[in-house]
């Protein structure tokens, strides 16, 4: 069955680093696109960033342009998020999600929460 | 890339129907045929339950169905229950391979 599971959340200070890790499995990884979608305490969804399965451009929102790189790595069937210059309102919990190819998305790991406080 | 617009919240009785409505613009759900609806029950990973409008994934209920016109997109969920008590957020494509999500609407079964 398709699973995904994201880690390397945590806290970190505002103006810091953090990669998030996104472990799938029960499916090819390379065959399809790929979302980060976050969620802050209390708030509603905002899509981050997405990977197409084909070629090497990459997408995000425009609050994060600039200080996020979404990427991916088939033969370990894992994608990241590198984030930077993080600020407190990038606290949120990261969700993974697979596109459908039908400009949606079908599923969801867990999430991974990341805290940015002094 | 501004939040589509959901109400915060809607309410209806068992067995009852009710709709969430979904407002967006010309960028994007007036746009592309491309909206879906997911479910998040509190402390849950968002469930998907409808693509490209009216479309449901398999294994979804047939009690949840979507519908457009210009730029509102809903939600009806018919014959309530229980357990469809949580959080709903629309989402559609925006051009470019961007995205953008609803606010989020609480769904209370009363």
């Amino acid at each position: 069955q398709v699973q995904l599971v994201e880690s390397g959340g945590g806290v970190v200070q505002p103006g810091g680093s953090l990669i998030l890790s996104c472990a799938a499995s029960g499916f090819t990884l390379s065959a399809y696109g790929m979302h980060w979608v976050r969620q802050a305490p209390g708030k509603g969804l905002e899509w981050v960033a997405f990977f197409p399965y084909y070629g090497s451009n990459t997408y995000c929102a425009d609050s994060v342009r600039g200080r996020i790189t979404i990427s991916r790595d088939n033969s370990k069937s894992t994608l990241f998020l590198q984030m930077r210059s993080l600020r407190t309102d990038d606290t949120a919990v990261y969700f993974c999600a697979r596109d459908t190819s039908n400009w949606a998305f079908d599923y969801w790991g867990q999430g991974a929460l990341v805290i940015v406080s002094a | 890339q501004s939040a589509l617009t959901q109400p915060a919240s809607v309410s209806g009785s068992p067995g009852q129907s009710i709709a969430i409505s979904c407002t967006g613009t010309s960028s994007d759900v007036a746009g592309y045929d491309h909206v879906s609806w997911y479910q998040q029950h509190p402390g849950k990973a968002p469930k998907f339950i409808l693509f490209d409008v009216n479309n449901r994934p398999s294994g979804v209920s047939d009690r949840f169905s979507g519908s457009k016109s210009g730029n509102t997109a809903s939600l009806t969920i018919s014959g309530l229950q229980a357990d469809d008590e949580a959080e709903y957020y629309c989402c559609s494509y925006a051009r470019s391979n961007t995205w953008v999500f609803g606010g989020g609407t609480k769904l209370t079964v009363l």
